[in-house]
């Protein structure tokens, strides 16, 4: 099972700021496997990166993914207030997904 | 308006059952893959199954093997999650969402990939393992 690691596990900022959350897997992950989620109190995850580094559809463009192998990097340009959630990546390999634990981004 | 909608959820006792429901709209259902992804309270999420087009392959966390099995009805738009041997550790909220396996091509040689997401979500059902 590919294990994945995310980094920090809260992340306090101000809106206006850039946020850099990280992902690390525990063995290589193809990027088109990889994906982020954004997941707001008492709401259902949504899809925002696909791929590594290709936005779902209707997701602004201040949310870019970046990164290959086992280092993945999910960045938010300009924090809205909107943006402060939960957000994890995924992996899927070997029939099998498995979720990072999370970032909680916080409003500092 | 895709849609997808989870029921069936509830307060079960240890070694109990229930069987989930997703309901399904807005897009031709037989032809995606669909998963079930779990969150216990106050806690990250976690895939639990999923399940090819036509209902002939289906894929477990090893957690729920054995006591979980995950079907579908494409004539009535629905997804399933037949859970057995329930304990405290699967109280979570469930949900199902789409398991897109989205095609391209390698510009350079023609070559067909596949990314693997999740695209569309429920609003999730409430599961409680108690006594």
């Amino acid at each position: 099972e590919i294990v994945l690691t995310q980094s920090p596990g809260t992340l306090s900022l101000s809106p206006g700021e850039r946020a850099t959350l990280s992902c690390w897997a525990s063995q290589r992950v193809s990027s088109r496997s990889l994906a982020w989620y954004q997941q707001r109190p008492g709401q259902a995850p949504r899809l925002l990166i696909y791929g590594a580094s290709s936005r779902a559809t209707g997701i602004p463009d201040r949310f870019s993914g970046s990164g290959s192998g086992t280092d993945f990097t999910l960045t938010i340009g300009s924090l809205e207030p909107e943006d402060f959630a939960v957000y994890y990546c995924q992996q899927y390999a070997n029939s099998q997904y498995t979720f990072g634990q999370g970032t909680k981004l916080e409003i500092k | 308006e895709v849609q997808l909608v989870e029921s069936g959820g509830g307060l079960v006792q240890p070694g109990g059952s229930l069987r989930l429901s997703c309901d399904v709209s807005g897009f031709t259902f037989r032809n995606y893959w669909m998963s079930w992804v779990r969150q216990a309270p106050g806690k990250g999420l976690e895939w639990v199954a999923n399940i090819n087009k036509d209902g002939s392959e289906s894929y477990y966390v090893d957690s729920v093997k054995g006591r979980f099995i995950t079907s579908r009805d494409n004539a009535n738009k629905s997804l399933y999650l037949q859970m057995s041997s329930l304990s405290a550790d699967d109280t979570a909220v469930y949900y199902c969402a789409r398991d897109l396996r989205k095609e391209a091509l390698t510009p350079s040689n023609g070559n067909h990939y596949y990314y693997y997401f999740m695209d569309v979500w429920g609003k999730g059902t409430t599961v409680t393992v108690s006594s």
